[in-house]
């Protein structure tokens, strides 16, 4: 079965750091761009960050650029974001999702979509 | 960045019914023989968010045919031609034509 499991959030002060995990299973990990996606409290989904099928690419919405870093490690097929210096407008569920590219029928671009989701660890930064 | 706006933001309607909704972006998304980078999203209560129609109007698998997509440009529509108690939830567009990735507001489909 594919299978995406986040864990690691949790409470933590502001200022505060967190690593979140997302352990993948089912599919070729290695294979894939990955991304994490949040969503506060009644509110709606906001890309986070994505990363590239070695690594060597990654991406940042501007709010978390600087203070959040994602990494993966195929050998483990593990994603992760370790999260600095957070504050109170983090507070949200945090879903790894799979993004998955596929050709139109001309074959002339790629088309992503996130097509597999976890099922969301929760942040909460307050004091 | 691309701003996503849906309309309605919520509706009340019935099983049976036929509901569309519109995702509008701030700037025109290409695409190539009728697929765009544009997909929609179902979202339930406490759940993760679902894929149902990728590039504008693929059907993901597994995905009921009731649900369909369609649009071109700035402009893109959702519709479920008969809705079914199952289908009472939240649905997102989302654009992946440039970084960053965005997502409209949410369109909350209750029962009447």
């Amino acid at each position: 079965e594919v299978q995406l499991v986040e864990s690691g959030g949790g409470l933590v002060q502001p200022g505060g750091s967190l690593r979140l995990s997302c352990a993948a299973s089912g599919f070729t990990f290695s294979s894939y761009w990955m991304s994490w996606v949040r969503q506060a409290p009644g509110r709606g989904l906001e890309w986070v960050a994505n990363i590239n099928q070695d690594g060597s690419e990654k991406y940042y919405v501007d709010s978390v650029e600087g203070r959040f870093t994602l990494s993966r490690d195929n050998a483990k097929n593990s994603l992760s974001l370790q999260m600095n210096s957070l504050r109170a407008e983090d507070t949200a569920v945090y879903y790894c999702a799979r993004s998955l590219g596929r050709k139109d029928p001309s074959g002339s671009a790629w088309f992503s979509s996130f097509d597999i989701w976890g099922q969301g660890t929760m942040v909460t930064v307050s004091s | 960045d691309i701003q996503m706006t849906q309309s309605p933001s919520s509706l009340s309607a019935s099983v049976g019914d036929r509901v569309t909704i519109t995702c509008r972006t701030s700037q025109s998304i290409s695409g190539y023989l009728n697929w765009f980078h544009l997909n929609w999203y179902q979202q339930k209560p406490g759940k993760a968010p679902k894929l149902l129609i990728y590039a504008a109007s693929n059907l993901q698998s597994g995905v009921p045919s009731r649900f369909s997509g369609s649009g071109s440009g700035t402009d893109f529509t959702l519709t479920i031609s008969s809705l079914q108690p199952e289908d009472f939830a939240t649905y997102y567009c989302q654009q992946g034509y440039s970084d960053p990735w965005t997502f409209g507001q949410g369109t909350k489909v209750e029962i009447k």
